[in-house]
């Protein structure tokens, strides 16, 4: 059964900073990984989708990477904002299309001016 | 374009009755997955309808049902409603790809 965990489960960090939030799933076995935000109460933002074939992926400010054979992936935030605070969840779909997402709990970021 | 769109926003209910919880896709999408998400939880998967017939189902009693439109607008249904059942309810869209969340209906049972 495929399991995902967040470390860390929360994050403050002064603004301007350069952070990491990790992401591990238990089967390497998945079609692809995705990382989504949350803002409270609200719903999820995609952020980056890797394919399994895939080593990373960028956007702006944000780096995704992904490890398969670890079980693995990273979201890297370059020089942080406080608009940046958020839950940041990661998602795993399995490997076949069209399946369900298998989320993490996420990781709760705050970032102050 | 409008995105995935959930109503409604907000419910309140009492244990035991019924709740019905409605969901339209992102326009050309075909298959609609339904998650509860709890306080501080990641999402759980629920089920998802595709034609209109439920593809897949997670580990949920089936007090949760649900229906898929020929439109592909689908609802979700929750009978004898507990307390548990209190959770952001979130609904996404896909078209063999990337599923495109709504902004999720807040249930809250007492």
């Amino acid at each position: 059964k495929q399991e995902v965990t967040q470390i860390p489960a929360a994050l403050s960090v002064p603004e301007g900073e350069n952070l990491v939030l990790n992401c591990s799933f238990t089967d390497s076995a998945i079609y692809n990984l995705q990382w989504f935000r949350q803002d409270p109460g609200k719903g999820l933002t995609s952020l980056l989708l890797i394919q399994s074939s895939q080593r990373e992926q960028t956007s702006g400010r944000l780096n995704a990477s992904l490890d398969k054979s670890s079980g693995r992936s990273t979201l890297y935030i370059a020089a942080s904002q406080p608009g940046d605070s958020a839950t940041y969840l990661c998602a795993v779909k399995t490997n076949q299309a069209g399946t369900a997402l298998i989320f993490g709990k996420g990781t709760t970021l705050s970032v102050s001016s | 374009d409008a995105g995935v769109t959930q109503s409604p926003t907000h419910l309140i209910k009492t244990r035991g009755q019924q709740v019905t919880l409605r969901c339209s896709p992102k326009s050309g999408h075909d298959t609609v997955s339904w998650y509860q998400q709890a306080l501080g939880q990641g999402p759980q998967f629920i089920f998802q309808y595709y034609e209109e017939e439920e593809r897949q189902r997670g580990n949920f009693p089936d007090r949760f049902s649900g229906h898929q439109f020929p439109n592909y607008s689908s609802e979700l249904n929750v009978n004898a409603l507990l307390l548990g059942d209190s959770a952001l309810y979130l609904c996404a869209s896909s078209s063999g790809g990337t599923q495109y969340f709504g902004p999720g209906t807040r249930l809250l049972v007492l």
